[in-house]
């Protein structure tokens, strides 16, 4: 059981280049997200996605796109890379209770990305 | 607008003392409340929750006291050890939708 695992641990990427963070969770959870972490504003909500399928933006989606594809992986693609994303980014997944609502979530261990 | 909010970015603690970490919300929507805690180059690994119908919950060392009328929750460890130095965030959901984080604090417990 290797709960949540992100890949990669870390990334340079130069200005205008695109790629995609990988997120995968063993735990059959149906809530999965992504969140980026930045010095003094904690941890910020990218996307998320309630199950298979469906994906909503959270507090910060611009320049992000995410799919849902199986219940297991919730890649986080970067479309045009700007500096102002150099960030920590974290994926979680949590186990739904119904109706939309979700128990604690388990993180990934990060990835690192500085852009240029 | 910072819905969930740490003031304190650091606390510095001696090992055995208490160490009391602070957070205050504004959403009164919320009605879970998680502690999160975070070492370097690790994710967020979660502590301890409260739900809005309780005013204290405790797990071995930690406890968490939520104050509703204040909107204000707390995070007591004792006695602290140098193995708790990391990252605490608060984080608040209403109706189990979506965490909102504070910024964190930085705990270091000295030896």
């Amino acid at each position: 059981n290797a709960g949540v695992t992100q890949t990669p641990k870390f990334q340079v990427l130069k200005t205008g280049q695109s790629m995609t963070l990988q997120c995968a969770q063993d735990m059959n959870h149906e809530y999965m997200s992504w969140y980026r972490q930045d010095p003094g504003m904690g941890l910020r909500l990218i996307h998320y996605s309630v199950g298979a399928g469906i994906t909503d933006q959270g507090e910060v989606p611009n320049g992000y796109n995410v799919s849902r594809s199986t219940t297991e992986d919730f890649p986080l693609r970067l479309l045009s890379a700007a500096p102002s994303q150099t960030s920590v980014y974290f994926c979680a997944s949590s186990y739904s209770i119904g109706r939309g609502q979700t128990t604690e979530a388990f993180f990934g261990q990060g990835t690192r990305l500085t852009v240029v | 607008d910072q819905q969930v909010k740490q003031n304190s970015p650091s606390l510095s603690v001696q090992e055995g003392r208490i160490s009391i970490l602070n957070c205050d919300y504004t959403n009164s929507m919320f009605d879970y409340f998680l502690w999160y805690k975070k070492y370097p180059a690790e994710g967020p690994t979660f502590l301890i929750s409260i739900s809005s119908i309780k005013d204290k919950n405790e797990d071995g060392r930690f406890t968490v006291f939520l104050n509703k009328s204040a909107k204000h929750l707390s995070l007591h460890i004792v006695p602290s050890q140098p193995g708790d130095s990391a990252v605490y965030f608060c984080a608040a959901m209403a109706s189990g939708s979506r965490l909102t984080f504070g910024e964190g604090t930085q705990l270091t417990v000295n030896p």
